[in-house]
């Protein structure tokens, strides 16, 4: 059982089309990060997260913390090859000492 | 400023044997974590050292150990290699203990077990 799930699994979308990926739980997180990670590589950490509500923009990406912080979003505004890659979320419970990954969107972003 | 090096990047192993990753982390980061990879259970984490100490573990059994040396420099045991060890090992530094601090990863070791 995964405490983050992540959907959809698999997305693969043409350039300039915008897309949401969404990272549900039914566990509180103290804070939730995102990552993105390309093939052959470790994950590279793109933003935290830490307050309820909680919206930060980076260039085209969108991240949003839930109100409640069970879940997470992360939205991409026209779409560009080089987004492609595997977008994980990762919380930190509020109880406990290690973060947990989500299941993982694969997105592809076909030219 | 050099990332968070892994050596070997590649290894090929055959059941019952045993395997040492090495993980460096970036210079000055006192804090590594070890996760696993599978294509099934995603990333999964194994265990954290800061300052030569496990802090934290998580639910994977006693075959898998590591050690964390003054130099910060880490390394990952996997004894009685198991078909189901294949997977991608990630190592991740940080400069603080806990949960909360950015990591860095490194690019893996990918093991395969024959």
């Amino acid at each position: 059982t995964q405490l983050l799930e992540q959907s959809p699994q698999f997305l693969s979308i043409q350039e300039g089309e915008n897309l949401t990926v969404y990272c549900n739980s039914s566990s509180v997180f103290s804070s939730l990060q995102w990552y993105r990670q390309e093939p052959g590589e470790g994950p590279v950490l793109l933003v935290t997260v830490v307050t309820g509500g909680e919206v930060k923009k980076l260039k085209r990406l969108t991240f949003q913390f839930g109100d409640a912080r069970k879940d997470s979003s992360l939205h991409i505004t026209a779409a560009q090859p080089g987004d492609t890659g595997l977008y994980l979320c990762a919380g930190a419970p509020r109880t406990g000492n290690q973060f947990y990954f989500g299941t993982g969107t694969s997105l592809t972003v076909i030219p | 400023k050099a990332g968070v090096t892994q050596t070997p990047r590649y290894l090929i192993k055959t059941r019952g044997q045993q395997v040492t990753l090495s993980c460096s982390p970036i210079s000055g980061h006192r804090s590594v974590s070890w996760y696993q990879q599978t294509p099934g259970q995603g990333l999964q984490f194994l265990f954290e050292y800061f300052s030569e100490t496990q802090r934290n573990k998580g639910n994977f059994p006693g075959r898998f150990s590591g050690r964390q040396f003054s130099n910060s420099r880490s390394e990952m045991n996997v004894s009685t290699l198991e078909l189901g060890d294949s997977a991608l090992y990630l190592c991740a530094s940080s400069s603080l203990a806990g949960v909360g601090y950015e990591q860095f990863f490194g690019p893996g070791t990918r093991l395969t077990v024959l």
